[in-house]
Formats: C-alpha cells, structure tokens, sequence
C-alpha cells in the first residue's frame, strides 16, 4: 500500500535561514510527487511536482524539491526563508493509474521575523 | 472559472443527523475526490471518483456516501452522523494528461473546505 511519511512535524525557522523538509514514500509503482503548501485559514495550494525527467524540480516562490528514486525521498528546499512561508507544508504521493493522492502527515513551519 | 467550491462552510450537527456536502468544479476535470483533515494526519481520502458515473473507496470511507452523475458535481453524504466526523473537509478535482513516456499524471485542486462539527 502506499504511504508517505514527514519527518518533520514542527519546524521553527528564523528568517533567512534554510529550509529543508523531509519526505519519503512507499509504492512500488510509477509515482508522481507533489508538495503542497496551506497557509492559514487556506486551502491547499500547489508549490511544485515532479512527474518524470529532471529529479530537481523548481517550484514557486523559490521552493524547490529533489527526488531520490533509491531512497524513495522527495525532500522540500528553500535557500532562505521568510515570514510569509510560516504555513503547512504537506507531502503527496500519487499513483499515475488511478490518480489518487495519499498525503504525508504535514509539517508545520513557523518562520520568525 | 470558479475553480472547485464547496458548500456550505461551516456546519454544525447533531448526533444522528444526515446531510450532504456540496462540490462542484467548472473546469471538465475527470478526478474528484473528497478528504478529511484532522490536526496531526494530514489529509485522509475518503471516496474518489475517476469520472461520472465511477466511484471508489479511498483510506477513510465508513460512515460516508458518495456518487458521481454528472462531470461537475461530486457530493459527499454523510448517513447518521457522529462526533469522530468532526473535521474539516476537502474537495477536490484534477484533470489527466498522458505523459510523453506514457502513464497519466494528476495534480490536483482543491476547494476552501467545510468545517464540520459534530455535537
């Protein structure tokens, strides 16, 4: 079965510090990995997704993220964060068969000015 | 476009009590699916549907109903409610494109969300 794990639940960060949050799956299958972004009292958005080609994968407002097919990773980066990015950030896996997305449990990033 | 919506946004029932949540999208995507997010699990899938008329169970499927009769429209029905169905609820629709390589690849798009409570 497929399942998607975030390592991090809670991450306190100040401003321009680095970012990097973890992500791994199971699935034996084609996967297409996604990193979504909820910002308080949002919906879920869309910061970036790999499908296939290119593992590094640029995203918006300067996120990007690096799938590592042998370690079943698709870790989220940011080079330095700001205040506005304090939100949710969530982990998905998809199965390109069927098209349904399981979601890893979610890190919370809380940037301080 | 409207994107995906979701009515109502907030909800409050009691115990025992049925309704339905409302998703519609406008943009002829095939996939819809309904989640639930509850505070430390992420987002759960509920029920998905891969087009009118087809629907399947996801992760979290007891205690909901759900059918698909026309592309847009995708609503969640809750039998008899209670209180483990406190959560926020989430829609959502995506479109399919073949890949080069092959394989067909989804992101999806999410409504606002309702925010149910169950007394």
């Amino acid at each position: 079965a497929q399942s998607v794990s975030q390592h991090n639940h809670h991450v306190i960060l100040s401003e321009a510090a680095s970012l990097e949050l973890g992500c791994n799956y199971s699935y034996g299958g084609t996967v297409n990995l996604f990193w979504y972004v909820q910002y308080p009292g949002q919906h879920l958005q869309l910061l970036l997704k790999y499908f296939s080609g290119d593992p590094l994968v640029k995203g918006i407002k300067g996120f990007e993220a690096e799938f590592i097919k042998s370690k079943f990773s698709f870790n989220l980066r940011k080079p330095s964060v700001q205040w506005s990015d304090t939100a949710e950030y969530f982990c998905a896996v998809g199965s390109s068969n069927t098209g349904k997305l399981i979601f890893g449990q979610g890190t919370t990033l809380q940037v301080k000015p | 476009n409207a994107g995906v919506t979701q009515t109502p946004k907030f909800q409050v029932l009691k115990t025992g009590q049925s309704m339905t949540l409302q998703c519609a999208q406008d943009m002829n995507h095939e996939y819809m699916s309904w989640y639930r997010q509850d505070p430390g699990m992420g987002l759960r899938l509920i029920h998905y549907s891969v087009g009118a008329g087809i629907t399947d169970q996801g992760e979290v499927p007891n205690g909901y109903n759900v059918s698909r009769s026309t592309t847009e429209d995708f609503p969640l029905r809750l039998l008899s409610a209670a209180p483990s169905q406190t959560s926020v609820y989430f829609c959502a629709s995506s479109y399919s494109r073949w890949r080069e390589i092959g394989g067909i690849s989804y992101e999806q798009y999410f409504g606002p969300g309702t925010r149910l409570t169950v007394t």
